[in-house]
């Protein structure tokens, strides 16, 4: 069975400073991996997904991550982030039953 | 992106009543739709896959007479939740895709919360 794992429940970093969420999956054969964004109350966006191709995988608003087979992992980075990046983070994978199956989520919280 | 949009955003049900969630693909035709519930705090657990003009198929532990999908077309599908009581109390999110979601995008509600009295 498919599962994600997001060790860090709640994250807090300023503004300005760089970002790395962690995500950890388990498939058994070649992951789609998903990075979503939720805002209070609200649906999920997609940032970033990876399918195959290169492991440095960009996606909206800055945010990019990176595919690592060996390490099973795919953390979401941003550079420098902003205010309006608070929000709450979910990894998630999928394989050919077009089911995804999400990560408990890490909530990023913005000093300024 | 394509645009999925639910209905109603918020609903106050009594405890013993039905309540309704509509999810429609605004400008796509949505092959499969899914349909989530989130707790508080917890991650979004998938509760049904529903294909347009079939029975939608639960996930274990999902009572499928207690929540009743119908996918009549290939914009609209709706989720009935039969004789609320207050555990029902959740954030309810459908996502829907055009294809085969290893190929394709899946796209997601802005989400429906209801709370039963």
């Amino acid at each position: 069975a498919q599962s994600v794992t997001q060790p860090d429940i709640h994250i807090t970093v300023s503004e300005g400073a760089s970002l790395e969420l962690r995500c950890n999956y388990s498939y058994g054969a070649t992951p789609y991996l998903f990075w979503y964004v939720q805002s209070p109350g609200q649906g999920l966006q997609l940032l970033l997904k990876y399918f195959s191709g290169d492991t440095l995988v960009q996606g909206i608003k800055g945010f990019e991550a990176e595919f690592k087979r060996s390490q099973s992992s795919f953390n979401l980075r941003k550079p420098s982030v902003h205010w309006s990046d608070a929000a709450e983070y979910f990894c998630a994978v999928t394989g050919t039953a077009s089911k995804l199956t999400f990560g408990t989520g890490t909530r990023l919280q913005v000093t300024l | 992106g394509a645009v999925v949009s639910q209905h109603p955003s918020r609903v106050i049900c009594k405890s013993g009543t039905s309540v309704k969630i509509e999810c429609r693909s605004l400008d796509f035709q949505a092959t499969t739709m899914f349909w989530y519930r989130q707790f508080p705090k917890k991650s979004l657990m998938l509760m049904a896959t529903s294909n347009e003009g079939s029975k939608a198929t639960y996930e274990q532990g999902v009572e499928k007479d207690k929540f009743l999908i119908n996918h009549a077309s290939l914009t609209l599908s709706t989720l009935t939740v039969t004789s609320a009581h207050p555990e029902d109390s959740s954030f309810y999110i459908c996502s829907a895709t055009q294809g085969n979601i290893n190929t394709g995008e899946l796209f997601f509600g802005e989400g429906s919360r209801l709370t039963v009295l």
